[in-house]
């Protein structure tokens, strides 16, 4: 069964701890995204990848960290310079690469990461 | 730069009532059009979508046409159910090579009630 996989469903960091989130995909997408979504607002992109080894930073990139060391997955860390990370995190893949238009921009999500600083 | 914004909600209906959710977009180039749906506490799932003007995108009961004239890709269901309550997300691409990435409206939250 394809799909997109996130972990955990639920997590919580104490104030100035760095935590990872967990994203895995078994599409064959090349392109990732990871997506803040606070309540009662859209999406805003943090950071994306449209290749293995490379990524860019999206709107709200302050405070968070990404790797692409594998094409199935693009794991987010939310660092202690991150000053308000209570939110609920969103991992999205598409076919991507570098192609434009149509099919290729349909994004597929995960079940999303609420993460809570106590 | 492009943008989408989409009507304010919450919007609050009854069962078999008809909907529209406005939705307008500013972008260059000829962007594809989406419409996702989120279900409490879940990611988003892809409802419909469009790639070139005039397409008609379908699914589950609801459409939405690509209409370059009035840049617009509002939804439409003739008949809601309570099933259908959520949050509903309009998004764009641009026809050039942007990396893949969408951008999405702020979200309109539908609250059907029996």
């Amino acid at each position: 069964d394809g799909g997109i996989t996130q972990s955990p469903k639920y997590l919580f960091r104490k104030e100035g701890q760095n935590v990872t989130l967990s994203c895995e995909q078994n599409l064959n997408h090349d392109a990732m995204y990871w997506y803040r979504q606070d309540p009662g607002q859209g999406l805003r992109l943090i950071y994306y990848s449209q290749i293995v080894n490379d990524f860019q930073k999206g709107d709200i990139a302050e405070g968070y960290s990404v790797s692409r060391e594998k094409k199935e997955s693009f794991p987010l860390t939310v660092t202690s310079a991150q000053k308000n990370p209570t939110a609920f995190y969103l991992c999205a893949s598409s076919m991507g690469g570098g192609l434009a238009g149509g099919v290729y921009n349909e994004q597929f999500f995960g079940p999303g990461t609420r993460l809570t600083v106590l | 730069g492009n943008s989408v914004t989409q009507m304010e909600g919450p919007v609050t209906l009854s069962e078999e009532a008809f909907l529209t959710i406005n939705c307008t977009y500013t972008a260059t180039g000829y962007p594809s059009l989406f419409w996702y749906v989120q279900y409490p506490g879940e990611g988003l799932q892809l409802l419909l979508k469009a790639t070139k003007a005039d397409d008609k995108g379908s699914n589950k009961g609801f459409e939405a046409t690509y209409r370059k004239e009035t840049t617009s890709f509002h939804l439409e269901k003739g008949s809601v159910q309570v099933s259908d309550s959520a949050v509903y997300f309009c998004a764009l691409s641009d026809g050039d090579n942007q990396g893949g990435k969408l951008i999405f409206g702020q979200g309109t939250e539908l609250s059907v009630k029996p």
